[in-house]
């Protein structure tokens, strides 16, 4: 069954670099979430689509943080000179509208050294 | 202070009993999720609700929309329950967290 996908499952990277990580929603589903969790916390909101457009992008950090969703399926959150403090599980989650039922991912570990 | 509280924040309970976890908030919302977390695993949504009450098995979720609470019921408590309960809420289109109770279960 094609739940929602996210890939890699770990990421390790270097302290200064890129990375992207990428969310495959359930086909259909028009909302589209990004959040990060860090050891201990709940689910931190980072940003959310609705098509192809960013409804709400007000949890993104700083401007290293960065997310498109060109056809309104696919989603990539794009962190620019990454750092240690980036470290966390990034979730990325789908429903077929705004009032929907969610369906989660399992998450992206990125890990910054 | 957070638009989403979750109380308590930690639980233990011994096979078999009845637990209740709440979640309060201060934003107009359309709905609220809860939510399961194991520990290393992704997040399974439990229950959407606007308005009542849901049942499914052993899980029992309530919401008050005028005193802006919910609650989450378990009965019969099983060690395989022991996960982080997550409530969420959805406030124009946007979904806020709560920081999640923490349930162990004892056999």
């Amino acid at each position: 069954g094609a739940g929602v996908s996210q890939t890699p499952s770990n990421k390790v990277t270097e302290k200064g670099k890129y990375v992207e990580l990428r969310c495959d929603p359930i086909s259909g589903h028009t909302a589209l979430y990004w959040y990060r969790q860090s050891l201990g916390q709940g689910p931190e909101f980072l940003i959310y689509f609705q098509g192809t457009g960013a409804a709400d992008d007000s949890g993104l950090p700083n401007d290293r943080f960065f997310a498109v969703r060109p056809e309104g399926s696919v989603s990539t959150l794009k962190i620019q000179r990454t750092e240690r403090g980036d470290s966390a599980v990034y979730l990325c989650a789908s429903s077929l509208g705004p009032n929907s039922p969610l369906h989660f991912g399992n998450g992206t570990r990125l890990t910054v050294t | 202070k957070n638009e989403v509280e979750q109380s308590p924040q930690n639980l233990t309970a011994q096979e078999g009993e009845f637990i209740t976890i709440n979640c309060s908030y201060s934003v107009g919302i359309s709905a609220l999720h809860w939510l399961q977390q194991h520990p290393g695993g992704g997040i399974v949504s439990l229950f959407m609700l606007s308005s009542g009450k849901k049942k499914h098995g052993r899980l029992i979720a309530t919401i008050n929309i005028q005193e802006k609470h919910s609650s989450l019921h378990i009965t019969a408590s099983h060690p395989r329950d022991s996960a982080v309960y997550i409530c969420a809420v959805r406030s124009q289109g946007n979904l806020i967290f709560g920081k999640g109770t923490k349930l162990s279960v004892k056999p």
